[in-house]
């Protein structure tokens, strides 16, 4: 299964744009790349998917490395409630009778400063 | 539409003793998932449905068992439980197939004394 790594931690100013980065080296071309945040011990939320092409949804920017070996969640006017932390998750598929789980890593806690 | 729901809220247990904890979705998903989750950490997987009848092991599966008898619902089961075991459980259940997304409950934090 591919593995991603991100920054524990990050800041942002509110208004400004949080750039959340995410490395997933060892991805396979049939694996997509999630992004969930999970905002102080709520259940998590899905915020976008993405295979290779660039993604929006009305919540957030999902930018592709050509490659697919990275990519970057974007929002692109952080607010005081985008305080979360946030998962990148490279969605596995298990060979037998086509289940799959899919696999949280520590995320990055993201903190929007006033 | 009531989305995930999983009861109890909150939970104490001894250690030794067991219970159920209980998770229903009202959204038809076929996949239905335990996680638990301790502090500073991650999600862990524990147990995963991809259909009524169909369970299997997740990361952490020791020490609980789960069955699927219906599409809804996905109980997990703490035959003895252990300090351990003590974190906060989420369910969450989705359509199977590529680029579904996962639906998650609110939690249930269990403290096993």
């Amino acid at each position: 299964d591919a593995k991603t790594t991100q920054p524990p931690s990050m800041d942002c100013a509110e208004g400004r744009a949080a750039n959340l980065p995410c490395n997933h080296s060892t991805i396979s071309g049939n694996e997509y790349v999630y992004w969930y945040r999970q905002i102080h011990s709520q259940g998590p939320q899905y915020i976008i998917h993405g295979l290779k092409n660039n993604e929006t949804n009305e919540m957030a920017s999902l930018i592709i490395t050509e490659d697919r070996k990275s990519s970057t969640l974007i929002l692109p006017h952080a607010t005081l409630r985008d305080t979360a932390v946030y998962y990148c998750i490279v969605r596995s598929y298990l060979t037998q009778g086509g289940s799959e789980k899919l696999v949280f890593g520590k995320g990055t806690k993201l903190t929007v400063n006033p | 539409n009531a989305g995930v729901t999983q009861t109890p809220k909150f939970q104490v247990l001894k250690t030794g003793q067991s219970m159920t904890l209980q998770c229903a979705q009202d959204m038809n998903h076929e996949y239905m998932s335990w996680y638990r989750q301790d502090p500073g950490m991650g999600l862990r997987l524990i147990h995963y449905s991809v259909g009524a009848g169909i369970t299997d092991q997740g990361e952490v599966p020791n020490g609980y068992n789960v069955s699927r008898s219906t599409t809804e619902d996905f109980p997990l089961r703490l035959l003895s439980a252990a300090p351990s075991q003590t974190s906060v459980y989420f369910c969450a259940s989705s359509q199977t197939g590529v680029g579904e997304k996962l639906f998650f409950g609110s939690g249930t934090q269990l403290s096993v004394l």
